[in-house]
C-alpha cells in the first residue's frame, strides 16, 4: 500500500513534443504529491507539486494532472526540450509525515 | 544550488568498514531526511530526524543509524559494509516537521569493494 508505481521506465521525445509520465498509488492517506528532476550527478530537485484538492497544476511548461478517485497523477511537459533530459521521479506523502515514497523513476531524453 | 550540502562527495571503502556521512540542511530548516539510491531500490526513505530527534524510519537496516546535533546537521553512520550497500545517499531538509517542500543535497556516492 506504500507503493507508487510509476511508467514509462524510459521515454524518447522530439523536441517540441510532449512527454508524458504517469504515477499510479495505493495509499488514500498521500496528501502531497511532488514530482522531482534529476540530472546525472545531482540530487533530486523539486519540479512541481500538487495537492489532492485540485485536479490540474500548471508551472511554465510543466502540469500535472491529478486523478483521485483513480488513484493516478501524470506530469505533461510540453514543448519538450533537450535540456529536459533527465531523470524524473514522482512521489507521493502524507504532509504530516514528510516521509517521500518515490516512483521508480523515467529517464527521458528529447532528441533535437 | 539547493542550499543542503554533504560531504563526502566521493567514498570509495572496503567490505566491513565503516563510514560516516555528514549533511548541512538550508539555513533554518529543522527537519533533515536521509534517503538510499541504488539501481535496484531506486530512491528510498532511511530516517528522519527533527530538531535533534528521530521521528521516523524507514527502511533502515540496523547496521546504519543517524544522528542530528544541535547546529541541526546530520550524520549518517553506515557500519559493516557490505557490497549491496554501494549506492547514492541523499540528504533532504525542510523547514518544519511538516507541510512543505523537501530540498535535496548533491549526495554522496558510496562504493564498497
Amino acid at each position: 500500500q506504500q507503493q507508487v508505481k510509476q511508467s514509462p521506465q524510459s521515454l524518447i521525445v522530439q523536441k517540441g513534443g510532449i512527454s508524458i509520465i504517469n504515477c499510479a498509488y495505493e495509499n488514500t492517506a498521500f496528501d502531497y504529491f511532488p514530482w522531482y528532476q534529476q540530472f546525472p550527478g545531482k540530487g533530486p530537485a523539486l519540479l512541481i507539486a500538487i495537492r489532492p484538492d485540485v485536479s490540474e497544476k500548471k508551472e511554465g511548461r510543466f502540469t500535472i494532472s491529478f486523478n483521485k478517485s483513480a488513484k493516478q497523477f501524470s506530469l505533461h511537459i510540453m514543448d519538450s526540450q533537450p535540456g529536459d533530459s533527465a531523470t524524473y521521479f514522482c512521489a507521493a506523502t502524507a504532509l504530516n509525515t514528510g516521509k517521500l515514497i518515490f516512483g521508480q523513476g523515467t529517464t527521458l531524453q528529447v532528441k533535437p | 544550488d539547493s542550499g543542503v550540502t554533504q560531504t563526502p562527495k566521493h567514498l570509495i571503502t572496503a567490505t566491513g568498514q565503516r563510514v560516516t556521512l555528514r549533511c548541512s540542511p538550508r539555513s533554518g530548516d529543522l527537519s533533515v531526511y536521509w534517503y538510499q539510491q541504488s539501481l535496484d531500490q531506486g530512491l528510498q526513505f532511511l530516517i528522519q530526524y527533527y530538531n535533534g530527534e528521530e521521528r521516523a524510519k524507514g527502511n533502515i537496516l540496523e547496521r546504519f543509524s543517524a544522528q542530528q546535533f544541535p547546529d541541526l546537521h546530520s550524520e549518517l553512520n553506515l557500519s559493516s559494509l557490505e557490497l549491496g550497500d554501494s549506492a547514492l545517499y541523499f540528504c533532504a531538509s525542510r523547514k518544519g516537521l511538516a507541510g512543505d517542500e523537501q530540498y535535496f543535497g548533491p549526495g554522496t556516492r558510496l562504493t564498497v569493494t
